[in-house]
């Protein structure tokens, strides 16, 4: 069965620096998502992603953040600077309209 | 703007009884979608079971079913028979494809369910 992937499952990295977090949708699906959970918190969304570029983004994703889908099967979230607070979980999803997402197994970031 | 409210924080169930997650939601839109999402300590987000807002009929998914009130904006889910495997955080998420052409999902505060053996 076809199932979104991402790695690294952590991330550990100092506040300031860069990392990128990386999914590979399911093949067939044309919009991906990115969610952010806070430990013990909602799930909250951060970003969209159709027909190569942006649909719509939250509050949350400021400049720091990128997306992007680089060769047309990974797609990857950027955040320039790390913050503390940036620490979470963050899922990537797909789907191929407007029904089921599915959802990776998320990667761990944890900024120190 | 579109909210979900999960108002029970934590559960638990002895293992074969039922249970029953409440989710209130508030929107404007006549089309939507409702979701439950199951969260295990593996912290990965597993589809539960999905309802269609101009389905009148509530969906059901083995054990699980929903109790889906449009006029209350409410959206209950019921596990039936609980089993250890069931523990887990379950959340309540809404999409309305109008408003929002991302299909964006926007999820409750969550609910910890435990089963007791």
């Amino acid at each position: 069965e076809p199932e979104v992937t991402q790695t690294p499952s952590h991330q550990v990295t100092q506040m300031g620096q860069e990392v990128i977090l990386r999914c590979v949708p399911i093949s067939n699906h044309l919009y991906f998502y990115w969610y952010r959970q806070i430990l013990g918190q909602k799930v909250e969304f951060l970003v969209s992603f159709y027909n190569n570029e942006i649909s719509e983004k939250s509050e949350i994703f400021d400049d720091q953040f990128s997306v992007e889908r680089p060769d047309g099967s990974n797609f990857t979230l950027k955040i320039r600077s790390t913050k503390l607070e940036d620490s979470a979980m963050y899922f990537c999803a797909s789907t191929l309209g407007y029904n089921e997402q599915f959802f990776g197994p998320g990667t761990r970031l944890t900024v120190l | 703007a579109q909210t979900v409210t999960q108002s029970q924080p934590e559960m638990s169930v002895q293992e074969a009884e039922t249970v029953t997650l409440s989710c209130t939601y508030d929107t404007s839109e006549s089309n939507y979608y409702l979701f439950w999402y199951k969260q295990p300590p593996s912290r990965q987000m597993i589809l539960v079971i999905r309802q269609e807002a101009y389905k009148q009929q509530n969906a059901t998914e083995n054990r699980f079913s929903v109790n889906f009130q449009k006029a209350a904006k409410s959206f209950s889910l019921k596990i039936s028979d609980s089993q250890l495997g069931d523990t887990a955080m379950y959340f309540c998420a809404f999409m309305a494809p109008r408003s929002s052409n991302t299909g964006k999902l926007i999820f409750g505060q969550g609910t910890t369910l435990q089963v007791k053996p």
